[in-house]
């Protein structure tokens, strides 16, 4: 259990419409990233937040955006779903590192999203 | 970003020792190798990460040569519940956009009893 919990679990939309997908950080962590991990394939990043800002974005379209809250707790929004968009969505946290090395990040157990 | 390669799956036996080996030949100065392990829907868990030579801790050792271009992750008389996928990642730390993690295919470990 690594502290972090996503809801719902599980999600069936169909095409066009939107969904939005939700995370609790790890206690004291302010940094969330959220990743797109396709049936077999290694996750991809999404985009991270750091004390609510955006902190860095992978190569997803626009219609993919995120919030942080003061809490440190994050949504992924995702608009006009696409059939390729059905994927397990995970959120990771992680407290900065001042230091060097790449701080850890601790992953919840996703939303797997199905759009039909 | 430095691109890893690694295997794409790896069949071992319970009790013995499993060695992933991930190549990284464009590896930057002030980059880190971590390691990553997935089980089947859940979410990837950090494994060990190391700069350079040796790092141990409860779980693996992680080996880096000198030039810093492979490093090998070694699991320890393995069990059945090390069945998993195993993702080796490069990258510098800090908080800016660079910070992400690039995942690969990742190795797919299968021990067999």
């Amino acid at each position: 259990e690594t502290g972090v919990t996503q809801s719902p679990t599980h999600l069936i939309k169909t095409r066009g419409q939107q969904v939005t997908l939700r995370c609790s950080s790890q206690s004291g962590h302010n940094t969330v990233s959220w990743y797109q991990q396709a049936l077999g394939q290694g996750p991809q990043f999404i985009f991270q937040y750091y004390r609510e800002e955006e902190n860095g974005r992978g190569n997803f379209p626009p219609r993919f955006s995120g919030l942080q809250f003061p809490n440190y707790s994050s949504e992924l929004n995702v608009n006009a779903l696409e059939l390729d968009d059905s994927a397990l969505y995970l959120c990771a946290s992680s407290l900065e590192r001042l230091a060097g090395g790449i701080e850890t990040q601790y992953f919840g157990p996703g939303t797997r999203l199905l759009v039909l | 970003l430095a691109k890893t390669t690694q295997p794409i799956s790896m069949d071992s036996y319970e009790g013995q020792e499993v060695n992933i080996t991930c190549s990284h030949n464009n590896i930057a100065t002030n980059d880190y190798i971590t390691w990553y392990q997935q089980f089947p829907s859940q979410g990837p868990r950090f494994i060990i990460q190391g700069y350079k030579t040796k790092v141990t801790n409860e779980v693996a050792s992680l080996f880096i040569p000198a030039d810093r271009k492979s490093s090998t992750l070694s699991l320890p008389r393995v069990s059945l519940s090390d069945t998993a996928v195993y993702y080796c990642l490069v990258g510098a730390g800090g908080n800016n956009a660079g910070n992400m993690l690039t995942f690969g295919g990742g190795t797919r470990l299968m021990v067999k009893p």
